[in-house]
């Protein structure tokens, strides 16, 4: 019910932008969650935004770097990652506000 | 924030073994608590949520439990299927952190 975007790699101090394609319904009525897992590692959770009202919560680590939007005609959501460092390098998945429904990850690798 | 702490890090059982996983808030959450499963690959599957609803699907032999501050996933009888990465997650205050992960594996 969730497609991402295809996987990235970036050099530090770049951005990248993740898409996350839902369906209408979805897009009504579910806020969106944003997690990563960097490899070998564990799930982090990193924000969350509500499609229709544009509000948005972040991780305190993550507040002023990541920022996310919506194109609510195609039912999509955005996550942007600024000023990119090595420990960024993750897969990072969009999900459902109920945590039952994720993307299938979007590979980001941030290397000079 | 509110921490998980997640334990054991890793262990191997027997098929047909009892397993449980520990989790561990770090203030009191309600049972605002859920389980996933991971395989390599794949994003996690929801299979608990509220600490002890099992989520339509996961088989019977999965089961969570506890309020508070501790809660538990136990596989009441281990399957070769269930060779995997489970992680716990609140939800009851902002950010909904996860514990460190359990990888369960078969002997």
């Amino acid at each position: 019910q969730l497609l991402q975007s295809g996987a990235e790699v970036r050099k530090p101090g770049a951005s990248v932008k993740v898409s996350c394609k839902a369906s209408a319904s979805t897009f009504k009525i579910s806020d969106i969650n944003w997690v990563r897992q960097a490899p070998g590692q564990g799930l982090e959770w990193m924000g969350w935004m509500n499609p229709d009202s544009g509000r948005s919560g972040f991780a305190r680590k993550f507040q002023g770097r990541v920022f996310t939007s919506t194109n609510t005609s195609i039912s999509t959501a955005y996550l942007e990652v600024h000023n990119l460092r090595s420990d960024d390098t993750a897969v990072y998945f969009c999900l459902t506000s109920a945590f039952g429904d994720w993307g299938q990850g979007t590979p980001v690798t941030v290397s000079s | 924030d509110i921490q998980m702490t997640q334990s054991p890090s890793s262990l191997s059982a027997s098929v047909g073994d009892r397993v449980t996983i520990t989790c561990q808030a770090s203030q009191a959450i309600k049972q605002y608590v859920n389980w996933f499963q991971q395989k390599p690959g794949r994003p996690p599957k929801l299979l608990i949520y509220g600490a002890s609803i099992l989520e339509t699907g996961v088989p019977s032999r999965f089961s969570g439990g506890g309020s508070g501050t501790h809660f538990t996933l136990t596989i009441s009888s281990l399957q070769p299927e269930d060779t995997a990465e489970y992680h716990c997650q609140q939800y009851d205050n902002l950010p909904y952190n996860f514990g460190q992960g359990t990888k369960v594996e078969i002997k």
